[in-house]
């Protein structure tokens, strides 16, 4: 049974960098086709995929957003994590991290993280 | 603006099929898998289509998946009540090189 469950701040304040780790188990990341991504919900609105990481260490990202991510993994501790800097207001939202294989599934919880001042 | 297109809303009764539509382009549901995600309110989506038309285990046979050049629907064979959710359809983009989601469907159950 593959689990996912992401962690970190509640909140955090404008201009300020967001660190969210996904520790996950019930598969490896360095199976090959294994991945995990990083998805994010704003209150009331709409999905939106913001980065991924393979097996093979290779990574993509949101093209709007691509300038702000970076992820990363540990495959000894099963964890990725994703930063995303000079956050704003508008990045509050649940972020989710998924499974990926065959399509994002299963995803975790989700954390909710507000930007305020 | 997402790149997948969706209708914000969809109903239907229990007698009826209500079909979700996801429209596209060549660089995404014209050349990937289609996956659509179920969201009931306060919990996490959860994949009821798989790669066009596959159900993972668990999902109950009302729900069915097609795909067709640069569209993809969702068919629900007589909703039931704790059907209504919101729905998205999911793929990858060639261009953008990532993940590209619908706008997301609101299902109600008459």
């Amino acid at each position: 049974q593959i689990t996912l469950k992401e962690s970190g701040p509640t909140l955090v304040k404008p201009t300020q960098t967001l660190t969210l780790t996904c520790t996950f188990s019930g598969f490896s990341l360095s199976t090959s086709g294994e991945g995990v991504g990083w998805i994010r919900q704003p209150p009331g609105k709409a999905l939106e995929w913001l980065a991924i990481i393979y097996w093979d260490d290779e990574k993509r990202y949101s093209p709007s957003l691509k300038s702000r991510l970076t992820i990363t993994k540990d495959n000894s501790k099963n964890q990725v994590v994703l930063t995303m800097t000079n956050m704003d207001p508008v990045d509050t939202a649940r972020y989710y991290c998924a499974h990926s294989y065959a399509g994002l599934d299963p995803w975790g919880q989700g954390t909710l993280v507000t930007v305020s001042s | 603006q997402s790149v997948l297109t969706q209708p914000p809303s969809a109903s239907g009764t229990p007698g009826q099929t209500v079909i979700i539509s996801c429209s596209g382009s060549s660089s995404n549901i014209g050349s990937n898998n289609v996956y659509w995600y179920q969201q009931l309110p306060g919990t996490a989506p959860k994949l009821v289509i798989s790669r066009n038309n596959q159900r993972p285990s668990g999902v109950p046979d009302r729900f069915s998946g097609s795909k067709s050049g640069t569209s993809a629907s969702l068919a629900i064979s007589g909703p039931r009540s704790e059907d209504e959710a919101d729905y998205y359809c999911a793929t990858w983009d060639d261009s953008l090189s990532g993940w590209v989601f619908g706008g997301g469907t609101r299902l109600t159950v008459l």
